[in-house]
């Protein structure tokens, strides 16, 4: 069966502090692995989109990897607006249209 | 920047009663989605929509969910009699092509008492 799994399920980290989130899937085939932004009561806002092992997304402080198995989302020196769950979706090559989506990690960044 | 967008923002019903939820997709998306979050738990898929027909259902897409693009520019979900467990977060999502990522509204809270 098709499965994400998104380590940790939380984290807070002090502003300026690096650190890394981690998204494990299993899936028959990947067409894609995105990664999505959550606020709290709002809708997933998209950050990047990964479609081979090797692959590499940045944007402002953060920056997406990929690999056969998981993908990482390194946060660097993270600020208190960085605050949000950071969620990780796949979808199978399979020909599916599905996106199956990880728990998320929630992210707390102090001043 | 084009967003997609949800109407209402919250909605609050009796068992048993229908409800639909209003999306409008952006314009030149092709692909229409909707899943649901409840509180505390993943997102998940409930249905695709392509060229005025469902393309996947999930087993969460049962009889009592429908899907409809009525205008061309609007794509609702209706629960034609809701359950507790119906509550939940419901997101609509479009993208430009099959494989193009996904873009989410801000949601309806859907509140069945």
């Amino acid at each position: 069966e098709d499965q994400v799994t998104q380590s940790p399920e939380a984290l807070r980290l002090q502003e300026g502090e690096s650190s890394s989130l981690n998204c494990s899937y299993t899936v028959s085939g990947l067409r894609g692995l995105f990664w999505y932004r959550q606020d709290p009561g709002k809708g997933p806002e998209f950050l990047f989109t990964l479609y081979s092992a090797g692959e590499e997304k940045e944007k402002e402080r953060l920056k997406a990897t990929l690999t056969k198995k998981e993908s990482f989302l390194h946060i660097t020196a993270p600020k208190p607006e960085d605050s949000a769950t950071y969620l990780c979706a796949v979808q199978a090559a399979s020909g599916t249209y599905k996106y199956i989506f990880g728990t998320g990690t929630r992210l707390k960044v102090l001043a | 920047e084009p967003e997609v967008t949800q109407t209402p923002s919250h909605q609050v019903t009796q068992m048993g009663q229908e409800v639909i939820l209003r999306c409008v997709p952006i314009s030149n998306h092709l692909y229409f989605y909707w899943y649901r979050q409840i509180l505390g738990q993943k997102v998940e898929f409930l249905v695709s929509f392509y060229n005025n027909e469902i393309s996947e259902k999930s087993e969460i897409f049962d009889d009592q969910f429908s899907v409809e693009r009525p205008d061309g520019s609007n794509f609702t979900l209706k629960i034609r009699s809701t359950k507790l467990e119906d509550s939940a977060m419901y997101f609509c999502a479009s993208s430009q092509g099959r494989y193009n990522e996904q873009f989410f509204g801000p949601g309806t809270r859907l509140t069945v008492l």
